[in-house]
């Protein structure tokens, strides 16, 4: 099985703030990657998929890049409604699987 | 747009079953892989089931391989998920989701509790 591993487990930051989030794939998965921001009682939504390609009606201050084992989601501007739990999700081979999640908490 | 609605949760004993249904519109149902996903409470996402447009290529979790089943019926745009032998640590709640991997769409969820 595929490990991801997703960096940090949590973070405290403040509106404007820029954040990063890291995963890294135990083996290469190539752009096989999506981005998921969940928000408390609701489900998932994905925001990145192919490892870069912004969904429709995402805000362009989210981004992602990277290809084969590490992967980076960048929020460029935190806004009050990002304050969410963000996990990875690797559809390379299954079993998919996904990163610990990191959750963005107000500083 | 994209709708899924899943049902069939509940309280079930150990050793019980349980069936989840998910009705999908606003989408060419057939086209589309599908999914189902569960959070435990508290915890993170994992991924259960996932099959094909035709039902030719099913794949499950090693926690679930033996004890769950996924099935569609692309006539009534619904997803299905046969639980058999459920144990305490299947208590989550399952979404259904459009897609194999990639893009997916999510259902709101339901809750599948199981508890002496």
């Amino acid at each position: 099985d595929i490990q991801m591993t997703q960096s940090p487990a949590s973070l405290s930051a403040s509106v404007g703030d820029r954040v990063t989030i890291t995963c890294r794939a135990s083996q290469g998965i190539r752009y096989d990657l999506g981005w998921y921001q969940q928000k408390p009682g609701k489900a998932p939504k994905c925001l990145i998929s192919a490892a870069s390609s912004l969904e429709s009606g995402v805000p362009s201050r989210f981004s992602g890049s990277g290809s084969g084992t590490e992967f980076t989601l960048t929020i460029s501007s935190l806004q009050p409604e990002d304050f969410a739990t963000y996990y990875c999700l690797q559809h390379s081979t299954y079993p998919l699987t996904f990163g610990g999640g990191t959750k963005v908490e107000i500083k | 747009q994209v709708q899924l609605v899943e049902s069939g949760g509940g309280s079930v004993k150990p050793g019980g079953s349980l069936r989840l249904s998910c009705a999908a519109s606003g989408f060419i149902f057939s086209d589309y892989y599908m999914s189902w996903f569960r959070q435990a409470p508290g915890k993170g996402l994992d991924w259960v089931s996932s099959i094909s447009t035709s039902n030719t290529y099913i794949n499950y979790a090693d926690s679930v391989e033996g004890r769950f089943t996924i099935s569609r019926d692309n006539a009534k745009n619904s997803l299905y998920l046969q639980m058999n032998s459920l144990r305490a640590e299947d208590t989550a709640v399952y979404f259904c989701a459009k897609g194999g991997g990639s893009r997916v769409d999510w259902g709101q969820g339901t809750l599948v509790t199981v508890s002496s």
